[in-house]
């Protein structure tokens, strides 16, 4: 069946690069998300990125995805206390056709 | 334009008691998906609607229900209320067909008494 894991908690200081990461075991994913959950609101979309790509970079933002090891990181560069929140890795279950979320990744941004 | 908007944002409910939520989904989108969030489970898939046909479904008991309608919006029952129904429940809308990303409201809180 499908499974995303990922770590729960991850503590950065402002201005460092934070490295969330994530692993899936459905290979026959096609797209895999990082979502960005703020306290008492819903699911933002940070980005997203084709399972036949390597590395997708938005501004702050890179993806970097080793399909072999079905492993997804997010690295957010010059990390803000903006930033603090819980990330969500989720794939696109080409078996099932819906998303599956990973229990999400607690950032603490130290000032 | 108009992100997913999702009503009532805060609901308290007695145990047996039932309950509708309402989900408006982006303009020109024509597929909306319910979860549930909570501490225990994360965020588990409930069911999708596209053109008003629901598509896929998710392992949840058959109190749980939902609808959409020829302008796309969505609604969700839940009937017989339990404790553990207390949960944050999110609404996401996509274009269409296909990997489409999928864009969430600020959900509705529900809680139990």
């Amino acid at each position: 069946g499908e499974d995303v894991e990922q770590s729960l908690f991850l503590s950065v200081r402002e201005g460092d690069s934070s490295v969330i990461n994530c692993t899936y075991t459905d290979s026959s994913s096609t797209y895999l998300y990082w979502y960005k959950q703020e306290p008492g609101a819903g699911l933002q979309l940070l980005t997203y990125i084709f399972s036949n790509m390597d590395m997708k970079q938005d501004q702050r933002l890179t993806v970097l995805l080793n399909k072999k090891d079905k492993h997804l990181s997010l690295r957010i560069a010059d990390t803000q206390t903006g930033d603090s929140a819980i990330y969500f890795c989720a794939e696109w279950g080409g078996a099932t056709n819906k998303l599956i979320f990973g229990t999400g990744t607690l950032l603490a941004v130290q000032p | 334009k108009a992100g997913v908007t999702q009503t009532p944002r805060y609901l308290i409910k007695t145990r047996g008691q039932q309950v509708t939520l309402s989900c408006s989904p982006i303009s020109g989108h024509r597929s909306v998906s319910w979860y549930q969030q909570t501490p225990g489970q994360g965020l588990q898939f409930l069911f999708e609607y596209f053109s008003e046909t629901q598509r896929n479904k998710g392992n949840f008991p058959g109190r749980f229900s939902g609808r959409q309608f020829s302008n796309s919006r969505s609604e969700m029952n839940v009937s017989t209320l339990e404790l553990g129904d207390s949960a944050l429940y999110l609404c996401a809308s996509r274009q269409g067909d296909g990997n489409q990303p999928q864009h969430f409201g600020d959900g509705t809180r529900l809680s139990i008494l």
